[in-house]
């Protein structure tokens, strides 16, 4: 199984928004609304963020957001902060039952 | 809060196999998915397998003729091994709960294990 496409970097200022966008396939990201976002800083675990394309987990500010749309999924984080600096990844479960990871996404607070 | 943490040792010998644990605590739920990811140094996230509370189990295509996955629910554990290793298998290893809707929700802290002789 092939790793969903994100950009390599991103950047952005703090309190502007920025969106990562995750490509897949019909077979994954196209396939179910079981797309996650993940977060994380420099030798930490991951830690959820996004849940099924668009929920927040508790605890997680709503300046994080998702959406899809067809084989694409997307992250936007708004009004960004120092503290949003960080590797970012997506996943989705594909039809084959197994999961898939993107190939991260680091994003940078200018 | 339920609390997730991989064991094994640190450095394996190519061509042997690579074996970890995950034990398990504070959850009262032992109903779920149970995974393994890896980050090699400096890349991106892999997911390995999965094994249900039950035993059922699926396996990344790329890593399946390698990998078993098995659980022990007395124990609160369930382990990876991993054969044949190269150095291509050196990374962090993450052990993780699978929410049944779909998405990892609790992490262990990741164990480096490196291949090499």
């Amino acid at each position: 199984q092939s790793a969903l496409t994100q950009p390599p970097s991103v950047s952005g200022s703090p309190g502007q928004s920025v969106t990562i966008s995750c490509t897949g396939r019909s077979s994954d990201v196209g396939f179910y609304d079981r797309v996650s976002w993940y977060q994380q800083p420099p030798g930490t675990a991951p830690k959820l963020m996004i849940y099924e394309v668009a929920h927040r987990p508790s605890g997680v500010p709503d300046r994080f957001s998702g959406s899809k749309s067809g084989n694409t999924a997307s992250l936007t984080i708004s009004g960004l902060q120092a503290e949003d600096e960080a590797d970012y990844y997506c996943c989705s479960y594909t039809s084959s039952r197994t999961w898939v990871f993107g190939g991260g996404t680091k994003l940078t607070v200018l | 809060q339920v609390q997730l943490q991989e064991s094994g040792p640190g450095l394996v010998k190519p061509s042997e196999t690579l074996s970890l644990t995950c034990t398990v605590s504070g959850g009262s739920n032992p109903i779920y998915y149970w995974s393994w990811i890896r980050q090699p140094p400096g890349k991106g996230l892999e997911w390995i397998a999965y094994i249900y509370s039950t035993g059922s189990t699926n396996y990344n295509p790329s890593l399946k003729s390698r990998v078993t996955i098995s659980v022990d629910t007395s124990k609160n554990q369930f382990s990876l091994d991993l054969r044949s290793v190269t150095a291509a298998d050196t990374a962090v290893y993450y052990c993780a709960r699978e929410v049944a809707s779909g998405h990892f929700d609790s992490w262990g802290q990741g164990t480096l294990v490196t291949v090499s002789s």
